[in-house]
């Protein structure tokens, strides 16, 4: 079957850095996806990689191993608005999106 | 505000209502989605609409019933619906192609059935 892992919850300290981890194994590949979720509001998208490496935007960097079936999202200097869920969520060999259960992270002062 | 316009908010219905809830979209997408999202599970892919033609439908018991009357509003008939349907149901739309493209999500619907 088709599987996406991500931790249930983390905690980190305003102005620290996190990394979120995501795992996936899926019938085929064809990007994958972050997405932020605030409490009671809508997904929406923060980063797409399709080739191994690096992507950076901001505050936020985006890395994929395709080989490792493996993702993580970093958050850098971080402020008490990006307390929230952050969804991974894959591209299978039929387009559709797959999508792990989300990572609460939680903000401390 | 996402482009993407979900109503009503918040619902509560018995178990013998029937309701629907309504999605629009104004990006130009030509595929929508309805995902059902519970507390602590992956987004649940319920149906997928794809040049106004219903592609997907994982299994959705057919209490749910969904209607695409255009490329812009997508609707999901509720009807006779069981307390374990309480969630948050959520729209989205994209460019239906291969490769790049991400989803938009509406603000969701918060339903509960009692």
């Amino acid at each position: 079957g088709q599987n996406i892992d991500q931790p249930t919850e983390m905690t980190a300290t305003e102005g620290a850095i996190v990394q979120i981890n995501c795992t996936y194994q899926t019938s085929g590949f064809n990007g994958l996806f972050w997405y932020q979720q605030h409490a009671g509001e809508a997904p929406t998208f923060l980063s797409y990689n399709v080739l191994d490496g690096l992507e950076e935007k901001g505050r936020f960097s985006s890395f994929l191993s395709r080989s490792k079936g493996y993702s993580y999202l970093l958050l850098k200097e971080l402020q008490m608005k990006d307390s929230a869920s952050y969804l991974c969520a894959v591209k299978d060999s039929n387009y559709q999106l797959i999508w792990g259960a989300g990572t609460k992270l939680i903000i401390k002062p | 505000e996402t482009g993407v316009t979900q109503t009503p908010r918040h619902l509560v219905m018995g178990m013998t209502n029937k309701k629907s809830l309504k999605c629009e979209q104004h990006l130009g997408h030509n595929a929508m989605y309805w995902y059902k999202q519970s507390a602590k599970k992956p987004l649940e892919l319920m149906f997928v609409y794809s040049l106004e033609e219903r592609v997907e439908n994982n299994s959705v018991p057919s209490r749910f019933s969904p209607e695409c009357p255009n490329s812009s509003h997508l609707f999901l008939h509720l009807h006779t619906l069981q307390p374990e349907d309480s969630a948050l149901y959520l729209c989205a739309s994209s460019h239906n192609e291969e490769g790049y493209t991400e989803a938009f999500f509406g603000q969701g619907t918060r339903l509960t059935v009692v």
